[in-house]
């Protein structure tokens, strides 16, 4: 079957660094999102990797690395508006999305 | 800066009654979809529409929810009648063309409670 497996929850203090693993197991595969989602409102897209390696975007960066099944979301310089849920999704090879549960994270200050 | 819309955003309703949720994608893309999102858990696709045609409707519960995007722009998702359960948020979202990687860009959904 296919899954998405990513921790509950995270906590973090703000001003360090954070990173949010995912793995994942698809019928077949063409990229990793990662979509940030505040309570009570709607995912917002963050990143996308197809390709092994990092790619940075300003404070976040996305790691994928498709021999291991395994993508990192890296937040530095941590802020408080920066609570959120991280959802992790994979596309299979029928280009639908199986969607991880989220990762709630919690930014203490 | 072009969005997803959706009303309404809030809706309470009693079991046994029907309801009924707009949503409005991004000019110009032709893949819409509706996910109902769980408290703690990801979305679930319900159905996928390409222009006004059905993609994949195989997670919706056809027995209570139906679905339409007749003029292949907006789209209307309907239950009746509404259960306990059906308690959620439905997104609605869109991308250009859904046949490669697309991302999905979302409206601010409808937060569906039942009582």
């Amino acid at each position: 079957g296919q899954n998405i497996d990513q921790p509950t929850e995270m906590t973090a203090t703000e001003g360090a660094i954070v990173q949010i693993n995912c793995t994942y197991q698809t019928s077949g595969f063409n990229g990793l999102f990662w979509y940030q989602q505040h309570a009570g409102e709607a995912p917002t897209f963050l990143s996308y990797n197809v390709l092994d390696g990092l790619e940075e975007k300003g404070r976040f960066s996305s790691f994928l690395s498709r021999s291991k099944g395994y993508s990192y979301l890296l937040l530095k310089e941590l802020q408080m508006k920066d609570s959120a849920s991280y959802l992790c999704a994979a596309l299979d090879s029928n280009y639908q999305l199986i969607w991880g549960a989220g990762t709630k994270l919690i930014i203490k200050p | 800066e072009a969005e997803v819309a959706q009303s309404p955003r809030y809706k309470i309703t009693e079991k046994s009654q029907a309801v009924a949720f707009w949503c409005d994608p991004i000019s110009g893309h032709a893949t819409l979809y509706w996910y109902r999102q769980i408290l703690g858990q990801g979305p679930e696709l319900l159905v996928q529409f390409q222009d006004e045609s059905v993609v994949d409707d195989s997670q919706l519960p056809k027995d209570r929810f139906s679905a339409e995007r007749l003029k292949g722009v907006d789209s209307t998702l309907k239950i009746q009648p509404a259960e306990l359960g059906d308690s959620a948020m439905y997104l609605c979202a869109s991308s250009f063309k859904g046949e490669v990687a697309d991302t999905q860009y979302f409206g601010p959904g409808t937060r569906l409670t039942v009582l």
